[in-house]
């Protein structure tokens, strides 16, 4: 089992509607969650951290994180073209060791 | 402030050669990571240094990969003698302290094994 999952897409979605990325961990002691960013060819930049349970915002992103379900997710409200990217997925275990997903895949279409 | 810069951007070798990845941190971060992304696979922990001190390196695949992290600066990891299997994106990631865990990556070095 993979210490953190994700959807590989593609997500698609059109212009100015909310994209719903979802992310999974295996380590029930995790306790810091990121998401990145990466651009094709580039590297991951990062988006949001998230440490708490509940909803994080920042500007038009949100993180959600749901610690009983072992679930986090990031929102994306008024998507551009050029939120168009692979998105990455990292915990943090109690150990200090980071986790990454593959990462999702999202297509904004104008 | 500059961000994390990693050298060369790309290197292509022959199996059995020496190469040398160089990494420089954002200044007066403490933490440093190494990092490797195998293609369509998910970027995978290699190891991670306090200052200059090996904290973690319980990701490094074998002994053919060596790094330092020379006065707690710039890192270097060399990997000898290189394997085809070493084919990948190498990046390096630096984050300011222990209770600041957001780290910030570098561009990466795209490594090819011939």
């Amino acid at each position: 089992q993979k210490e953190v999952e994700q959807n590989s897409g593609p997500l698609s979605v059109p212009e100015g509607a909310i994209a719903s990325l979802n992310c999974t961990y295996s380590d029930r002691g995790s306790q810091s969650f990121f998401w990145y960013r990466q651009y094709s060819g580039k590297s991951p930049e990062l988006i949001m951290s998230i440490y708490s349970n509940g909803d994080k915002e920042d500007g038009r992103f949100t993180a959600q994180l749901n610690k009983a379900s072992q679930y986090v997710s990031l929102l994306i409200r008024d998507s551009q073209p050029s939120d168009s990217a692979t998105y990455l997925c990292a915990v943090r275990t109690p150990d200090n060791k980071f986790y990454f997903g593959s990462g999702t895949k999202l297509n904004v279409k104008p | 402030e500059a961000g994390v810069t990693q050298f060369p951007s790309h290197s292509v070798i022959e199996k059995g050669q020496t190469v040398t990845l160089r990494c420089d941190p954002i200044s007066g971060h403490d933490n440093l990571y190494w990092y490797r992304r195998v293609m369509g696979k998910e970027i995978k922990f290699l190891l991670h240094f306090v200052k200059e001190s090996k904290q973690d390196e319980s990701g490094m695949p074998n002994n053919r990969f060596l790094a330092e992290r020379t006065g707690g600066t710039y890192s270097t990891l060399k990997v000898q003698p290189a394997e085809l299997e070493d084919s990948g994106v190498y990046f390096c990631a630096s984050s300011h302290g222990i209770l600041v865990h957001e780290q910030y990556f570098g561009p990466g070095t795209r490594l090819t094994v011939t």
